[in-house]
């Protein structure tokens, strides 16, 4: 069965640092891959999408990698400050997106 | 501004007592969907719609319908809810691959308790 697996363990990190968060899939052959934020009691927000054939892709502190050969993709925050505390979220699928369950990160001053 | 808008944002409500819960959207999306989430569980999809008249069901869509008269509107209804849909709930809507990357729009969100 399609599986999207991200560390269910909360992610602490100190400010000024690069948070990586990771998200594993089996079963799929995306064509892309997204990266959303959620706060608590909010919807989530869209980050950044990758394309199968794009191996890096940046937006400002961003950064989303995905390897259709380990069928992972990681997302990278550098210079991590305490606003970027959320859960964030890799989503997908073909025209029904699938969520993963999240990575809680909580960035420390 | 773009929007997708859900109503009500808190509601409690007892077993068995009919309910709708709005979507509406302001972008011209043909696609939009509901999603639950629950703790551990993440977010799952209930019901998503291609356009207007076409709806189809998503993961979990038991003890739910849904309606699609209009492009901008997608209401959820709970015929007779249980304490089983104690959840919160997410409206969404997506445009084109070409026009959007099929990027998700998600509404506020909607807490809904049945006692």
């Amino acid at each position: 069965s399609q599986k999207i697996e991200q560390n269910s363990e909360a992610l602490n990190i100190q400010e000024g640092k690069t948070a990586t968060l990771t998200c594993n899939y089996t079963n799929y052959s995306p064509a892309y891959l997204q990266w959303y934020r959620q706060d608590p009691g909010r919807g989530p927000v869209f980050l950044l999408l990758i394309r199968e054939n794009e191996k890096e892709k940046r937006k400002e502190r961003l950064k989303v990698t995905f390897d259709t050969t380990l069928k992972q993709s990681l997302f990278h925050i550098t210079a991590s400050q305490p606003a970027d505390s959320a859960t964030y979220l890799c989503a997908l699928g073909g025209y029904a997106l699938n969520f993963g369950k999240g990575t809680s990160l909580l960035v420390t001053p | 501004e773009a929007q997708v808008t859900q109503n009500p944002r808190y509601l409690i409500t007892v077993t068995g007592k009919k309910l709708t819960v709005t979507c509406s959207q302001n972008m011209n999306h043909e696609y939009m969907s509901w999603y639950r989430q629950d703790p551990g569980l993440g977010l799952r999809q209930i019901y998503y719609s291609m356009n207007v008249e076409v709806t189809d069901k998503g993961d979990v869509p038991e003890g739910y319908k849904v309606s699609r008269k209009e492009k901008r509107n997608f209401p959820l209804i709970l015929e007779s809810p249980s304490p089983n849909q104690t959840s919160l709930y997410f409206c969404a809507s997506r445009g084109t691959l070409r026009e959007t990357g099929n990027t998700i729009y998600f509404g506020e969100g909607s807490w809904l308790t049945v006692v």
